[in-house]
């Protein structure tokens, strides 16, 4: 079964530091992968994902994510933070082709903190 | 463009109580349908997910249960509730054809 491992539980960056988080999956099909961000009392909102073509993924609010399927790994990086990045993030994973009833495994989250 | 629904967006409720939480999708069909749970510091647990109308599938066992009356709308019950059942409860969907879920407001859930 897939697995994903966000190796940080928190990280904090001063701001305009870049920042990188760090995610692992556990599979070795080829797979989907996500980026999602949760800012306080809020829900998840889709930062990036990766589904097939350039390693190298962009999203919103400057964030952006490569994918390197030999390390299994897929962090997020931002080249400058600001204080409204301070929020939880959340690593997810899913086999390729997705079936109708296959489930996107999400990470344990990323608590991002970003310091004056 | 769709959106999704979820309410109410804070309940205070005592043990021993019932619970419904209710959440609507617009905007498209035959979506596919999540509740989660997040509780501080564990992480996003997945409770149901639903592929149609009628269809419920459990991932974990619990106090809770989930019904989909009709095709956007999709409901997260409990007879009796638990303290262990306060969390931060989100409904998501997904598109048959697309790969990312999307996410409802939340409802934070506190039982006394």
């Amino acid at each position: 079964a897939q697995s994903v491992t966000q190796l940080d539980s928190q990280v904090p960056v001063f701001e305009e530091a870049p920042v990188e988080l760090r995610c692992n999956y556990s599979s070795s099909v080829s797979v989907y992968l996500f980026w999602y961000v949760q800012y306080p009392n809020q829900g998840l909102q889709l930062l990036l994902k990766y589904l097939s073509g350039s390693t190298l993924v962009k999203g919103i609010n400057g964030f952006e994510a490569e994918f390197n399927k030999s390390q299994t790994s897929f962090h997020l990086r931002k080249p400058s933070v600001h204080i409204s990045d301070t929020a939880e993030y959340f690593c997810a994973v899913s086999d390729e082709p997705m079936n109708r009833d296959d489930k996107i495994i999400f990470g344990k989250g990323t608590r991002l903190h970003i310091l004056p | 463009s769709q959106t999704i629904h979820q309410w109410p967006a804070t309940l205070v409720q005592p043990v021993g109580s019932p619970l419904s939480l209710e959440c609507t999708v617009e905007g498209t069909s035959n979506p596919n349908l999540y509740w989660y749970r997040q509780a501080a510091g564990r992480g996003l647990q997945l409770l149901f997910y639903s592929v149609g109308i009628g269809q419920i599938s459990s991932e974990v066992p619990q106090n809770l249960s989930a019904s989909r009356p009709q095709d956007r709308q999709f409901i997260l019950s409990s007879k009796k509730l638990l303290l262990s059942d306060s969390g931060f409860y989100l409904c998501a969907w997904r598109h048959r054809t697309t790969y990312e879920q999307y996410f409802g407001p939340g409802t934070r859930l506190t039982v006394t």
